[in-house]
């Protein structure tokens, strides 16, 4: 079976340092992967997605990048932070094609300060 | 482009009384659509999904949604709510085209039953 995981699970960082959100999914090969931002416990926003390696689709312009190393590893960061870049951050997979289910880690969630 | 309505941020409802969320999408394509349940500080689960066929699809925890095609819909039912149904629950919708792979979701509807 496929599991996703995500890291860390909380982070509390000043405004003005890095970040690195990190996430690996088992069980499966060349997967869809997505990362969200829940801001107030409310709607979900699309930041990134990838279909490959190397491949990372930006949907809003901000201070955050993506990049997927590895064909399961998909990571979030940013250079410096800014205080609107708090919320909580969801990495989902699915697989490639198809009407497929996105699955989603437990979250990490952003405090900045 | 896709997009995804739920017009009501909260619904309250009775426990034992029949619960309805909605939502509306708009999608160039076919759409495939979803519906999620979020609890406090976690990630989303999945509930169900249309793809095609029968307009009535079955989920899980009792759950079923009702695809409608002229009025772009696809609410969430329950004919009995329970108390432990309170949550935030995401409609989703993704464009059945090739080529395409973004989710996007809805901005969340918070259910409160009440015993």
């Amino acid at each position: 079976s496929q599991t996703i995981h995500q890291w860390p699970a909380t982070l509390v960082q000043p405004v003005g340092s890095p970040l690195s959100l990190e996430c690996t999914v088992e069980g499966t090969s060349n997967p869809n992967l997505y990362w969200y931002r829940q801001a107030a416990g409310r709607g979900l926003q699309l930041l990134f997605y990838s279909v490959g390696i190397g491949q990372i689709s930006s949907e809003v312009p901000q201070n955050l990048s993506a990049s997927r190393p590895q064909d399961r590893q998909f990571i979030l960061s940013s250079k410096k932070l800014l205080l609107s870049d708090s919320g909580f951050y969801l990495c989902a997979w699915s697989w490639a094609s198809g009407a497929n289910v996105l699955t989603f880690g437990a979250g990490s969630r952003l405090t900045v300060l | 482009a896709q997009s995804v309505a739920q017009p009501e941020d909260q619904v309250n409802v009775a426990e034992g009384n029949p619960l309805t969320v909605k939502c509306t999408y708009s999608v160039s394509g076919n759409p495939y659509l979803f519906w999620y349940v979020q609890y406090p500080n976690r990630g989303l689960q999945f509930l169900l999904k249309y793809i095609t066929g029968d307009n009535l699809v079955k989920g899980s925890y009792g759950f079923e949604a009702e695809f409608n095609k002229s009025q772009t819909s696809f609410h969430l039912k329950k004919p009995s709510a329970l108390v432990s149904d309170s949550a935030l629950y995401f409609c989703a919708v993704r464009d059945s085209g090739s080529g395409t792979y973004k989710y996007i979701f809805g901005t969340g509807t918070r259910l409160k039953v009440l015993a």
